[in-house]
């Protein structure tokens, strides 16, 4: 049981580049999230998901794009990178249950110069 | 918006002490709370929840309170030991399921 899956662990990206993270869970969770975390910030929301198909906007979601096609995938895209997107990025999934806890997975570390 | 607020500033104690970290909220009182530890490099880990009606909650060595009047949680670690150095999050349901984070404390054990 693998748990919440993140690839790829490390990116370095130019000004202006594209990529999209990937986040895989294998425990049938409805809910997806992802996540950025900056020194002395916490972890901030970006865009979340309560279902296949369906995405919503988080505290920071501008410069970024999501897709949950299937249930068990949240993909995050950068369509033009900019340097104050380096950061943390990790995705957690929950159960529809209200007070389920989040399952993180372990981060990608982007850096955009 | 509500807004979380855990002390910045590093908390060092002696092994065997008792850790008492804080998390601090500025608006309405949520249903429930939750903590997780953090590791370096790592995601964060969910240790315990809180609902707004227990007053207490406890798992081990670890012991959570929630204060609907003061708008805080304290966050305990009995007999700590240096396996509990870690960075140690609150966090709280703000709506729509999307839980909101405290930047975090980070706790250091000393032998």
């Amino acid at each position: 049981n693998a748990g919440v899956t993140q690839t790829p662990k490390f990116r370095v990206l130019k000004t202006g580049q594209s990529m999209t993270l990937l986040c895989a869970q294998d425990m049938n969770h409805e809910y997806m999230y992802w996540y950025r975390q900056d020194p002395g910030m916490g972890l901030r929301l970006i865009h979340y998901s309560v279902g296949e198909g369906t995405t919503a906007k988080g505290e920071v979601p501008d410069g970024y794009n999501v897709s949950r096609l299937k249930k068990q995938n949240f993909l995050l895209g950068l369509e033009s990178a900019a340097p104050s997107q380096t950061s943390v990025y990790f995705c957690a999934s929950t159960r529809r249950t209200e007070d389920s806890p989040l399952h993180f997975g372990n981060g990608t570390r982007l850096t955009v110069t | 918006s509500q807004k979380i607020e855990q002390n910045s500033e590093a908390l060092n104690i002696q092994e065997g002490k008792t850790a008492t970290l804080t998390c601090n909220y500025t608006n309405y009182s949520p249903a429930y709370l939750q903590w997780y530890r953090q590791d370096p490099g790592r995601g964060p880990v969910f240790l315990l929840l809180i609902r707004e009606n227990e007053k207490e909650k406890r798992k081990e060595r670890l012991k959570v309170t929630f204060d609907t009047t003061l708008k805080q949680s304290l966050f305990h670690i009995t007999a700590s030991q240096p396996a509990d150095s870690a960075t140690y999050l609150c966090a709280l349901d703000t709506g729509r399921r999307a839980l909101t984070f405290g930047s975090g404390t980070r706790l250091q054990v000393q032998p």
